[in-house]
């Protein structure tokens, strides 16, 4: 069965500080890979995608994030973060070892500070 | 192109009621999911439904939980005789097919009380 372990529950960093916040998946059969972001009371809004190609995604509002297959990881980065990237960002995965249902991380909360 | 439109935003119910959750996905999609989501967790999936047929309703509480998506009209999450466990935001998203982007709802608000 396909999984995703977001290991970080809570991320404080100063603003214009580098962050990366990490993801790792497990599944027996090639996956595709998202990162989400959530502002409070808020829907999910697609950060960035893996499907194939080039292992480097880059997404919206400067972030970006690398599928490493060896580590089964795919984790977030931003090279200098905002107020407002104060959010909850979900990682998730779907193949079609799960019948392409999309099945998400517990969350991480990134929360920047002045 | 609206988004994903989700209607209720906030549903209150009694205990023992029943609850009906709506999902208008964007033009063009016909694949929904509908997930939960309680207070400082993550999102657990539901159900997987493609126009007329549950692709995946693994998530789905065995009891009182049921989903539809017609071949006209909405998607409906049902909820009957709902318990103050059931309150939770309830969000769904829209795809154009399997392995796309999945589109989200600003999701249904459902208190019990």
């Amino acid at each position: 069965a396909q999984s995703v372990t977001q290991l970080d529950s809570q991320v404080p960093v100063f603003e214009e500080a580098p962050v990366e916040l990490r993801c790792n998946y497990s599944s027996s059969v090639s996956v595709y890979l998202f990162w989400y972001v959530q502002y409070p009371n808020q829907g999910l809004q697609l950060l960035l995608k893996y499907l194939s190609g080039s292992t480097l995604v880059k997404g919206i509002n400067g972030f970006e994030a690398e599928f490493n297959k060896s580590q089964t990881s795919f984790h977030l980065r931003k090279p200098s973060v905002h107020i407002s990237d104060t959010a909850e960002y979900f990682c998730a995965v779907t193949s079609m070892d799960s019948s392409y249902k999309l099945i998400f991380g517990s969350g991480t909360r990134l929360l920047v500070r002045p | 192109n609206a988004g994903v439109m989700q209607n209720p935003r906030h549903l209150v119910r009694r205990r023992g009621q029943e609850a009906r959750l709506r999902c208008s996905p964007m033009k063009g999609h016909s694949h929904v999911y509908w997930y939960r989501q309680l207070p400082e967790e993550g999102l657990k999936f539901m159900v997987y439904l493609q126009k007329e047929n549950i692709i995946d309703e693994s998530g789905m509480p065995k009891e009182r939980f049921s989903a539809e998506f017609p071949k006209e009209g909405p998607s409906i999450l049902r909820i009957q005789q709902v318990v103050r466990g059931d309150s939770a935001a309830y969000f769904c998203a829209s795809l154009l097919g399997q392995n796309t982007e999945a589109f989200f709802g600003q999701g249904t608000r459902l208190t019990v009380v």
